[in-house]
């Protein structure tokens, strides 16, 4: 059973810039979600995709969209960076949707620093 | 809305002693609860969870975590701290009504001192 994988490991941008991350859920899991977590914080939920289709946003300007695939893999895209975006970006996938217990296995996150 | 919080940032703990991390949590309706690990530079492994039952959850890694909910608590122990238990500790809480996301707290560094 292969678990959840992220890319890349490390990213560096600059401020006004655009990114694309990337993950790819576990084996048999439909739903992915996705964490910011900034230095010294805990993770903060950015949103969550069931079946392609977004399921719950946290409290994040529109500039942070996703996407996920037939594969239920995602995309996190954020415009515009800002300095304050440079975080590790955790990506969570989980079996079910809305309703289920939604046990929830993490990647190893991707560092975007924002210069 | 959700929230948690755990009240120590740091713990220094000596090798072999025993180890408690505080959570407190606030929803209204009965919560799904969580206690993950993080390692340096990782993402977050999960130890134990909470859905309903048994108030007293036994985890990985010789952990277990107590529900009580007259005191919105869901702490964390372990008998015998091991040098490789230095980590982060995150405790979060989740709910259908809440569409599943999970509410984390700021999270506990535990230091182990050999």
């Amino acid at each position: 059973e292969t678990g959840v994988t992220q890319s890349p490991t490390h990213l560096i941008k600059t401020r006004g810039q655009q990114v694309t991350l990337r993950c790819s859920s576990q084996s048999g899991h439909n739903t992915v979600s996705w964490y910011q977590q900034a230095l010294g914080q805990g993770p903060q939920f950015i949103f969550q995709y069931y079946r392609e289709e977004e399921n719950g946003r946290g409290n994040f300007p529109p500039r942070f969209s996703g996407l996920q695939f037939p594969n239920y893999s995602s995309e996190l895209n954020v415009n515009a960076l800002e300095l304050d975006d440079s975080a590790l970006y955790l990506c969570a996938s989980s079996l079910g949707g809305t309703g289920s217990r939604n046990e929830q296995f993490f990647g190893p996150g991707t560092r975007l620093t924002v210069l | 809305a959700q929230s948690v919080t755990q009240p120590d940032i740091h713990i220094t703990v000596s090798e072999g002693a025993s180890l408690e991390l505080r959570c407190n949590y606030s929803y209204g309706a009965t919560p799904y609860l969580f206690w993950y690990v993080q390692s340096p530079g990782q993402g977050l492994q999960l130890l134990l969870k909470y859905f309903s039952g048994d108030t007293l959850v036994q985890g990985i890694k010789g952990f277990e975590a107590e529900f009580k909910r007259s005191q919105s608590s869901f702490n964390l122990r372990k008998p015998s701290v091991h040098w490789s238990d230095a980590a982060e500790y995150f405790c979060a809480v989740g709910a259908r009504a809440a569409g599943n996301k999970l509410t984390f707290g700021g999270g506990t560094r535990v230091l182990v001192k050999p």
